[in-house]
């Protein structure tokens, strides 16, 4: 089946450092990718929607320019999280989408972020 | 707007007992509906779908899920539950080209 892998699998960092998280379709060509976020105990949240070669789509109350997100090639989005505070400490789940809309999306296995 | 409620935080179940894990939804108009699992420290994995066509829906792992218009409904079932069925278990809806959303999950515990 379609993998979906994710690097790094957790990250440790200092708050006002970047880290960035990657997000690669294995074994197909990703024409869409999705940016999550999971809180402890909590269900997934829809960050931003990216396609290959244009600007992702961020959902309402996303900060753009906090979580920047490039999705440069069909195999390949990352996510860097800019000047990482405490808060922003989650579970950050990719998922890509070889089609369109009824495609299965498949999920990464998730970056731990921890900001110290 | 689409909105997904799973009622049960958690439930527990006996090995090899029958397990349903309720799933409601709420949109205006039709809907694709699909059931994922997550385990621990794991991301998630597509348990199944429903596009069209026949309501009920066979998955992996022995599951099945019926969808019922009337009751917007999306449950998942399972006769016989293992050990290693203990997992998160989330239920998301998608209306037409939209984006997923996700309900709240079920943490399903089974006990020996």
């Amino acid at each position: 089946g379609a993998v979906v892998s994710q690097h790094p699998s957790w990250v440790i960092c200092k708050s006002g450092t970047s880290v960035k998280i990657e997000c690669r379709s294995l074994d197909f060509q990703a024409t869409t990718m999705f940016w999550y976020r999971q809180f402890p105990k909590q269900s997934l949240m829809l960050m931003a929607t990216s396609n290959e070669g244009s600007k992702a789509t961020y959902e309402q109350g996303v900060e753009k320019d906090k979580f920047l997100i490039n999705h440069a090639s069909l195999t390949l989005s990352t996510l860097t999280v800019t000047s990482a505070h405490p808060e922003d400490s989650s579970f950050y789940i990719c998922s890509a989408r070889e089609g369109g809309a009824l495609e299965t999306q498949y999920f990464g296995p998730g970056t731990r972020l921890l900001v110290l | 707007a689409q909105s997904v409620t799973q009622l049960d935080s958690q439930v527990p179940v006996f090995e090899e007992a029958p397990v349903e894990l309720r799933c409601n939804y709420s949109s205006s108009v039709s809907v694709y509906l699909f059931w994922y699992v997550q385990y621990p420290n794991q991301g998630l994995q597509l348990l199944l779908k429903y596009l069209s066509g026949s309501t009920l829906v066979k998955g992996i792992n022995g599951f099945e899920a019926e969808f019922n218009k009337s009751q917007t409904s999306f449950h998942l079932r399972k006769p016989s539950v293992h050990i290693s069925d203990t997992a998160e278990y989330f239920c998301a809806v998608s209306e037409g080209y939209s984006t997923l959303t996700f309900g709240k999950g079920t943490m399903l515990l089974v006990s020996p």
